[in-house]
């Protein structure tokens, strides 16, 4: 079976601190891994996948298959950060993708 | 970019009627999806279909759902018989491989 858990489901941080959002999978395949985010009122849209290897935003995400964790890290967190983000696996077989529980981000001014 | 269309933005209906929600998935795109979203809760799978046919779908999806591509450009949802519990924003993704697409979704209140 696939599932993604994200043990958060609210995270709250001071506006210039670090963040980091957890996500761990369990998958018997090669997943592929993704972070969407959505912020108020607005569709959830693609933040990153862990094969680009890229930042947005600001925001990276490590693919760890000894842990099988996928957490979203932001160094300097900014206030138009503060949204829903969702971590989500897609497997080979049938473009599946499964979505985890959310974490809502909060950024403190 | 191209993006994935939903329509209606925001749907009300009376409990026990029948609901069509529509979507336009992006043109070059195999895989479908819908998702629920109840308000204040996380994001829901529905169902999947690809090459004119379900693929998969989750216990959500029961008989009151359906879903139909009934042209080359339109993917919609159907549900035959609204209850209080069906509102909710309805998202419609696509996807070529990877990754997925969402529409802005369509907010259905049931009253």
């Amino acid at each position: 079976a696939q599932r993604v858990t994200q043990p958060e489901k609210l995270l709250s941080v001071f506006k210039g601190a670090p963040v980091e959002l957890k996500c761990n999978y369990s998958y018997s395949g090669s997943p592929e891994l993704f972070w969407y985010v959505q912020y108020s009122r607005q569709r959830l849209q693609l933040l990153l996948r862990h094969i680009s290897r890229e930042s947005i935003k600001g925001f990276t995400a490590d693919l760890n298959k000894g842990e099988t964790s996928f957490h979203l890290k932001k160094p300097f967190a900014q206030e138009e950060d503060s949204a829903m983000y969702y971590c989500a696996l897609s497997t080979g077989t049938g473009n599946q993708f499964y979505f985890g529980t959310g974490t809502s981000l909060t950024v403190i001014p | 970019e191209p993006e994935v269309t939903q329509t209606p933005s925001h749907q009300v209906t009376q409990m026990g009627q029948e609901v069509i929600l529509r979507c336009v998935p992006i043109s070059n795109h195999l895989y479908f999806y819908w998702y629920r979203q109840i308000l204040g809760q996380k994001v829901e799978f529905l169902v999947s279909f690809y090459n004119n046919e379900i693929s998969e779908k989750s216990e959500i999806f029961d008989d009151q759902f359906s879903v139909e591509r009934p042209d080359g450009s339109n993917f919609t949802l159907k549900i035959r018989s609204t209850k209080l519990e069906d509102s909710a924003m309805y998202f419609c993704a696509s996807s070529g491989r990877s990754p997925l697409h969402f529409g802005n979704g369509t907010r259905l209140t049931v009253t």
